[in-house]
Formats: C-alpha cells, sequence, structure tokens
C-alpha cells in the first residue's frame, strides 16, 4: 500500500544546512515531490524528481533519491530563517490516480 | 495572477450543523483537489474534480460529505451534521491538467472548527 513517512522536527542554525528525509513503500513511485507550507498558507511545490532519477539539483536546493531504499532527501544549503516551514514530501503511483500522497510533514525550524 | 482563493479563512461552528466552504481555482485549471490537514497528519485526499468527468469521490469519509463543482469553476465543499472530529483546516488546489507532474496550486484553507 501507499504510505509517506517523515520524522515531524528538524531544527537547524542558521546558515548550516538543513536535511528532510522521507521514506515511502510503494516501488512503483512515479514521481516524488518536495512541498513547502508557511503558517497560515497553502502548500508551493518546491521541487520533484522523477524515479529514473538519482539527483536533482535546483540553487540551494538537492533532492536525493535512493529507490532501492525508498528514501528520499532534500538538502536546503546555507539555511535562512525564511525557510522555516513546515516541508511535505508527497508520491503518486505508476498506473495510479495520479493524486499525490502526502507524509505528515517536517517542521523545519531555523534559530539564529 | 490571482492565485487560488478560499472562504471563509476561518469557521466555527456547533457540533450537529452543516457547513460549506468555497473554493476559487485558478482560472483555466482543469482539476480540482480537496484535501483535509488535520494537526499533526498529512494532508488527507478527500475528492478530486477533473473537466466534466464524474468526480473521484474515494477519500470523503463518510456520506456527510459532499462536494460540487459548478461551471467546470468553483467548488463547494459540504459538510453536514458537523461532528468534531470535523476540525480541521480544508485545503483547495487546483491543476492546469491532471498529470503526473500537474502542479497543484493551493490555496490558503479553511480552518473549521466544530465545538
Amino acid at each position: 500500500g501507499e504510505d509517506v513517512e517523515q520524522s515531524l522536527f528538524l531544527s537547524v542554525r542558521e546558515g548550516d544546512s538543513s536535511v528532510i528525509n522521507c521514506t515511502y513503500t510503494d516501488s512503483s513511485s512515479t514521481y516524488l515531490y518536495w512541498y513547502k507550507q508557511e503558517p497560515g498558507a497553502g502548500l508551493q511545490l518546491l521541487t520533484y524528481i522523477f524515479s529514473n532519477m538519482d539527483m536533482k539539483q535546483d540553487q540551494r536546493l538537492t533532492v536525493l533519491l535512493n529507490k532501492k531504499d525508498k528514501h528520499l532527501s532534500l538538502r536546503i544549503a546555507d539555511t535562512q530563517t525564511g525557510d522555516s516551514a513546515i516541508y511535505f514530501c508527497a508520491e503518486t503511483i505508476s498506473g495510479g490516480s495520479y493524486i499525490p500522497t502526502f507524509g505528515r510533514g517536517t517542521s523545519l525550524i531555523v534559530h539564529p | 495572477g490571482a492565485g487560488v482563493s478560499q472562504s471563509p479563512s476561518n469557521k466555527v461552528t456547533e457540533k450537529g450543523k452543516d457547513v460549506e466552504l468555497r473554493c476559487d481555482p485558478i482560472s483555466g485549471h482543469t482539476a480540482l483537489y480537496w484535501y483535509r490537514q488535520s494537526l499533526g497528519q498529512g494532508l488527507e485526499f478527500l475528492i478530486y474534480f477533473q473537466g466534466n468527468s464524474a468526480p473521484d469521490k474515494s477519500g470523503l469519509p463518510s456520506d456527510r460529505f459532499s462536494a460540487e463543482r459548478t461551471g467546470g469553476s468553483v467548488s463547494t465543499l459540504t459538510i453536514q451534521r458537523t461532528q468534531q472530529e470535523d476540525s480541521a483546516v480544508y485545503l483547495c488546489a487546483s491543476s492546469p491538467t491532471h498529470r503526473p507532474i500537474g502542479e497543484q496550486y493551493f490555496g490558503p484553507g479553511t480552518r473549521l472548527t466544530v465545538t
């Protein structure tokens, strides 16, 4: 079945790198996504990776996919206080409805 | 341009009352989704509309929940005889098309509190 799991909290110091991890269970995942939710706002798509890719980099963001271990990570370089938010991992399944399954979200707290 | 809007932003209702939540998607987006976000939980899919096709209602938790989309644009989520466990943030999203990389644009949500 579909299940996406994330740790609930991550605290980092400003300027350090943040690594947010996610595991999923369905081996037929097609796309994996990272969304960001700031307080009082809806979710915003940050980046996505296709399941036949290992890595994707976009400015300060690096997504790593280990398909064998079904593990996805989001690395934020030079983390800033404005990066404080909840980060959601999500997946869509090949041959499925393409409605994404979301994890519970990881609250990233960036302190000076 | 304008993003996805939802109204009201907050709704407090008494147990047993009916509520209607509204979503205005981005103009021209054919796909529209409703999700529920409870405290400490991920997003729970509720219902999905795509163009003129029959909606995918597979995520609705009970028959007290229903939704419609008029004219392929505005959508209303109705919860009848609300219960305390219905308290959550209800998020609406729209997408240009229902495809794997169909980026979903989310509204700010409606926070529903059932007392």
